[in-house]
């Protein structure tokens, strides 16, 4: 069965670095989507992204989160200065179209930033 | 604003019936979801309700009431691999068409 995939499943880093991580969405999908999960807290959505193009973004997608899709295959969100309060698990999605009713969801990656 | 209330915390037995319920006020609807994620891993799609009524799917069920913004996700035959976390999640356009916005999740805990 198809499923997204996310590396590296784990990222430390100091604040202030740039970090990308990176995700391949399901092949035959159109819509790209990053979550993410404070430890303990709520999935929160960052961004969607269609047609080489951010559809939306939440109030955390600040200036220092940017999102890419480098070739036909990788989906990439970079943080250009990370802060301490960015340590999470950043999930990536996929859906084959807007309303799909279903978001499948990668493994995530944990970001540690000290 | 959007609200979407679910408890934080339930214990069932192996073999049981439980239930797990969400609250959700938002501006606008169009779907709601329940996941399951298990400690450390993804959310998995579990059940996709858009209208009112019973939708089920083996041993899980959910439950849509509109008029009351109110769901609740049925598990039967409890087994221990159920020990997860289960989040509500609503799809509502006034907030983006696209974006899920999710409930803070339910650990269910699965006793013998």
């Amino acid at each position: 069965e198809p499923e997204v995939t996310q590396t590296p499943s784990h990222q430390v880093t100091q604040m202030g670095q740039e970090v990308i991580l990176r995700c391949v969405p399901i092949s035959n999908h159109l819509y790209f989507y990053w979550y993410r999960q404070i430890l303990g807290q709520k999935v929160e959505f960052l961004v969607s992204f269609y047609n080489n193009e951010i559809s939306e973004k939440s109030e955390i997608f600040d200036d220092q989160f940017s999102v890419e899709r480098p070739d036909g295959s990788n989906f990439t969100l970079k943080i250009r200065s990370t802060k301490l309060e960015d340590s999470a698990m950043y999930f990536c999605a996929s859906s084959k179209t807007a309303d799909s009713y279903e978001q499948y969801f990668g493994p995530g990656t944990r970001l540690t930033v000290t | 604003g959007q609200n979407i209330d679910q408890p934080t915390e339930m214990t069932a037995t192996e073999g049981a019936i439980v239930q797990i319920n969400c609250t959700y006020q938002t501006s606008g609807f169009n779907g709601l979801f329940w996941y399951q994620q298990h400690a450390g891993e993804a959310p998995t799609f579990l059940s996709y309700n858009v209208l009112d009524g019973l939708e089920e799917k083996g041993r899980f069920s959910s439950f849509l009431s509109r008029s009351k913004g109110y769901s609740y996700l049925l598990l039967k035959e409890l087994q221990m691999k159920d020990s997860a976390s289960y989040l509500c999640a609503v799809r509502d356009p006034g907030a983006g068409s696209y974006q899920l916005t999710f409930g803070k999740g339910t650990k269910l805990s699965v006793i013998p």
